[in-house]
């Protein structure tokens, strides 16, 4: 069945430090991918996401690119702050199933000011 | 716009005892999602569900886990009889569409149920 693999964590990165966070997929159609976050206590918020090969998604200076030729879709930040602080998930739709998100087991991320 | 209401926020219940764990979608969503997340894991699907109809519980335990989203009123995740193993946080999740149509899922803050 469809799966994802994340980095294993935790994490931990200087205040400024880049971050790159790896996720690789394996699904037998063309899903979407996801990169969810989720802050200590709270639900999960959709961080960015990608449709098709190649688009590049991107918000609050976060991306990551969906790269079908390695079944990937990194996540990346240049500079990382104390807030980025929180447990970051990736995720594909299902096409078999088209209707529910797979994970990844998250990644934890401490930023250390 | 209020986003997806999950109540209890917390829950402790004893070995064998009933938990009802309520989710409100988002206005206008007519698509939910039901997720478990056990410690330190990410979240794995359970059952989606429409307006009064269950359309994949492919994730749902065989016994005691059921589901429903009424005409009325919110959508229920019901565990009978519940063990230890039930405690993890559960969260719901409400679309427009489905998410593979591109439309992006909603999470509430989820419910985290204890069972000692």
């Amino acid at each position: 069945g469809d799966s994802v693999t994340q980095m294993e964590g935790p994490v931990t990165l200087s205040e400024e430090a880049c971050l790159t966070i790896n996720c690789t997929y394996t699904a037998t159609g063309y899903p979407s991918l996801f990169w969810y976050v989720q802050y200590p206590g709270e639900g999960l918020q959709l961080l960015l996401k990608a449709t098709k090969a190649d688009d590049k998604g991107s918000n609050k200076g976060f991306e990551a690119t969906y790269r079908k030729e390695t079944t990937s879709f990194h996540l990346e930040k240049g500079s990382v702050q104390v807030s980025d602080s929180a447990v970051y998930f990736c995720a594909l739709s299902d096409p078999e199933g088209a209707q529910k998100l797979v994970f990844g087991q998250g990644t934890r991320l401490t930023i250390n000011p | 716009n209020a986003g997806v209401m999950q109540n209890p926020r917390h829950l402790v219940r004893r070995r064998g005892q009933e938990a009802r764990l309520r989710c409100s979608p988002m206005k206008g969503h007519s698509h939910v999602y039901w997720y478990r997340q056990l410690p330190e894991e990410g979240l794995k699907f359970m059952v989606y569900l429409q307006k009064e109809n269950i359309i994949d519980e492919s994730g749902m335990p065989k016994e005691r886990f059921s589901a429903e989203f009424p005409k009325e009123g919110p959508s229920i995740l019901r565990i009978q009889q519940v063990v230890r193993g039930d405690s993890a946080a559960y969260f719901c999740a409400s679309s427009q569409r489905t998410v593979y149509m591109n439309t992006e899922a909603f999470f509430g803050q989820g419910t985290r149920l204890t069972v000692v």
